[in-house]
């Protein structure tokens, strides 16, 4: 069972790159989350979906796109990296609404230089 | 708005038992939930608190009252692979798919 996967791990992107961090659930949940964390910070909500078909803005949306392609796939794509984009990003899933609990991937180590 | 706050730090001795706080400010929420996170880890869930009082599970309790916008996770029996970070989170009223966390706190156990 694999839960939440993101791929890649580690990236390094050089300031004004573009790339996409690609996320897949196997859970059949509804609604799926991008955050990103900075040293020694909380999760900040970058982008939701709630269900297919959907996305909304989080708490710091700036700078970022994301694509629910389907029930199982959500992107978050960096269109012109810029070094405060440095971080670490998680996806996470849930089923909702009703229950708190999500399940995050294993993170994107991601430097922009 | 949403706003959850934790104090930044917390530091215990292996066996003792710690308490960590979650203050909150917002306009109502589903209930409070709590996360743990080894450093260089994702976060993984550990409870969730629907009502006022407290809710056991093995050495980890949390508690929750609304009344008083606050709730706390307790840690008892403490050993070392409980340090880590730990996050509250809530999902609000005004949008129910959202899922906010809290600064986190960052709980080091002593020998």
């Amino acid at each position: 069972n694999a839960g939440v996967t993101q791929t890649p791990k580690f990236q390094v992107l050089k300031t004004g790159q573009s790339m996409t961090l690609q996320c897949a659930q196997d859970m059949n949940h509804n609604s799926m989350y991008w955050y990103r964390q900075d040293p020694g910070m909380g999760l900040r909500l970058i982008y939701y979906s709630a269900s297919e078909g959907t996305t909304d803005k989080g708490e710091v949306p700036n700078g970022y796109n994301v694509s629910r392609l389907n029930k199982r796939e959500f992107s978050l794509r960096l269109e012109s990296a810029a070094p405060s984009q440095t971080s670490v990003y998680f996806c996470a899933s849930s089923e909702a609404p009703g229950t708190t609990e999500a399940f995050f991937g294993q993170g994107t180590r991601l430097t922009v230089v | 708005g949403q706003s959850l706050e934790q104090p930044s730090e917390v530091t215990a001795v292996e066996g003792a038992i710690v308490q960590i706080n979650c203050t909150y400010q917002t306009s109502g929420f589903y209930g409070l939930s709590w996360y743990q996170q080894h450093d260089g880890g994702a976060p993984t869930f550990l409870s969730y608190n629907a009502l006022d009082g407290l809710e056991e599970t093995g050495r980890f309790s949390s508690f929750l009252s609304r009344s008083d916008s606050y709730g706390y996770l307790l840690l008892q029996e403490l050993q070392m692979k409980d340090s880590a970070s730990y996050f509250c989170a809530v999902r609000p009223y005004s949008s129910a798919s959202k899922i906010i966390f809290g600064s986190g706190t960052r709980l080091s156990i002593r020998p």
